[in-house]
């Protein structure tokens, strides 16, 4: 897609404060989705998931936060630690009820947190 | 349990030379596959996926092309790369249909064009 040519946006946070990374999508057909977390020089890790029937799920330390009335999707990550320090890309299924469409990834949001 | 191997890690080719990066899946059968290219600083680009042996769909046109030889072996090859081609590549799996939509990756290739 158009984003994939662009440099990623960039957070900043203290440690300990808790990050919130927003992620905005297009297709309101879209029934999952996704975070991932690529630390540098790593191919993207699974952090959490949510399917569109729900509004929030809670995992570690993490919470995605899922309002598909704006379509939009959140990533908050509480107590924010140096190893959290990474790119963070939410994706979608755009399909419902299909899992052969890959999955659509959003441009991308570096986390830099300050010791 | 279900591993995704790709090698080399790191690659420094000349331009104009070909190209052969090699993706194989442990633990499961009949996935589909993924290969993506991240440049440095850059979001995820998908170049090409497969849905079985020999099925293969290109999402960018380009010099570079995709093969599945085998159920869990994804290759992506070119004939003579040109500097734009240097990037991260990324292959990943999921499982085919059914309720499970994750994508999952593999350590990456770095390669870097002279």
């Amino acid at each position: 897609g158009e984003s994939v040519g662009l440099h990623l946006p960039t957070l900043s946070v203290q440690e300990g404060d808790n990050s919130i990374i927003n992620c905005a999508y297009s297709n309101s057909a879209s029934d999952y989705f996704i975070w991932y977390k690529q630390e540098s020089g790593k191919g993207p890790q699974f952090i959490i998931d949510i399917r569109s029937n729900m509004d929030k799920r809670q995992g570690q330390r993490v919470t995605v936060l899922l309002n598909k009335t704006v379509k939009h999707l959140s990533l908050q990550i509480a107590a924010t630690q140096p190893g959290d320090s990474a790119v963070y890309f939410c994706a979608e299924n755009p399909s419902r009820n299909s899992g052969n469409t890959p999955l659509v990834f959003g441009k991308g949001t570096r986390l830099s947190v300050i010791a | 349990s279900q591993t995704i191997h790709q090698w080399p890690a790191t690659l420094v080719q000349p331009v104009g030379s070909p190209l052969s990066l090699e993706c194989t899946v442990e633990g499961t059968s009949n996935p589909n596959l993924y290969w993506y290219r991240q440049a440095a600083g850059r979001g995820l680009q998908l170049l090409f996926y497969s849905v079985g042996i020999g099925q293969i769909s290109s999402e960018v046109p380009q010099n570079l092309s995709a093969s599945r030889p085998q159920d869990r072996q994804f290759i992506l090859s070119s004939k003579k790369l040109l500097l734009s081609d240097s990037g991260f590549y990324l292959c990943a799996w999921s499982h085919i249909a059914g309720a499970a939509y994750e994508q999952y990756f593999g350590p990456g290739t770095r390669l870097t064009v002279t």
